[in-house]
């Protein structure tokens, strides 16, 4: 089995700052997700990336930059924080032909102070 | 664009019985994803359907794309059940998963 590893799992930051958190996954999977989920709301694609240095915006795209450094890794960029962006970030996983199942990360929680 | 409707939005069950929650999808959709999220706020996978049901314990899941729905069924459910429970599905035309809203299940002594 593998195992998808998001840091931090709790980021502080200041109105205005620029944030980043970061991905990893050692399945070998080509695609990788990166969602958002507000308290009592499903959850909202960001960005996802079929493959190395591939990059398609989501449905939430605006005020995020992503990045797909390598294979195993994607991160995600908070181009700059506001207070209404307080949210777990998920992180999640799965094979290229996309019928696979997802596969999640324990979850980044966002607080803007 | 796509979409998944899930119902109920909340639910609450006494210990030992069961229910089932629905997601329906507005067009024809190419597999189903059911999860849990957990005390941390990760999501547990629970099944994955391309078609037909799956079973596993006290939970059992069936996938229609042809009538554009699926279910999660619980029985006998416990007090460890508690907890918002999303479907998801994955469009033939984008291939992203498309999320329900959730249900939050309350399981009561």
């Amino acid at each position: 089995g593998g195992i998808i590893t998001q840091t931090p799992k709790f980021l502080i930051g200041q109105e205005g700052q620029k944030l980043t958190l970061k991905c990893q996954q050692n399945f070998n999977h080509d695609t990788m997700y990166w969602y958002r989920q507000d308290s009592g709301k499903g959850l909202r694609l960001i960005y996802y990336s079929i493959t190395e240095n591939d990059l398609q915006k989501g449905d939430l795209s605006e005020g995020y930059d992503a990045s797909r450094e390598k294979k195993s890794s994607f991160s995600l960029t908070v181009t700059s924080a506001q207070k209404n962006e307080m949210a777990v970030f998920l992180c999640a996983s799965a094979r290229q032909d996309n019928t696979g199942q997802l596969y999640f990360g324990e979850g980044s929680k966002l607080t803007v102070l | 664009g796509d979409q998944v409707e899930q119902s109920p939005s909340a639910l609450s069950l006494h210990e030992g019985t069961g229910s089932a929650l629905r997601c329906n999808f507005t067009t024809t959709m190419r597999a189903v994803q059911w999860f849990r999220k957990n005390s941390r706020g990760s999501l547990i996978n629970l099944f994955y359907l391309a078609s037909g049901t799956k079973e596993n314990g006290r939970l059992k899941s069936a996938f229609d794309s042809k009538e554009r729905y699926s279910t999660l069924h619980i029985r006998d459910a416990q007090l460890e059940d508690s907890g918002t429970y999303f479907c998801a599905a994955r469009g033939y035309n984008q291939g992203k998963l498309i999320f329900g809203q959730g249900t939050k299940l309350s399981i009561k002594p």
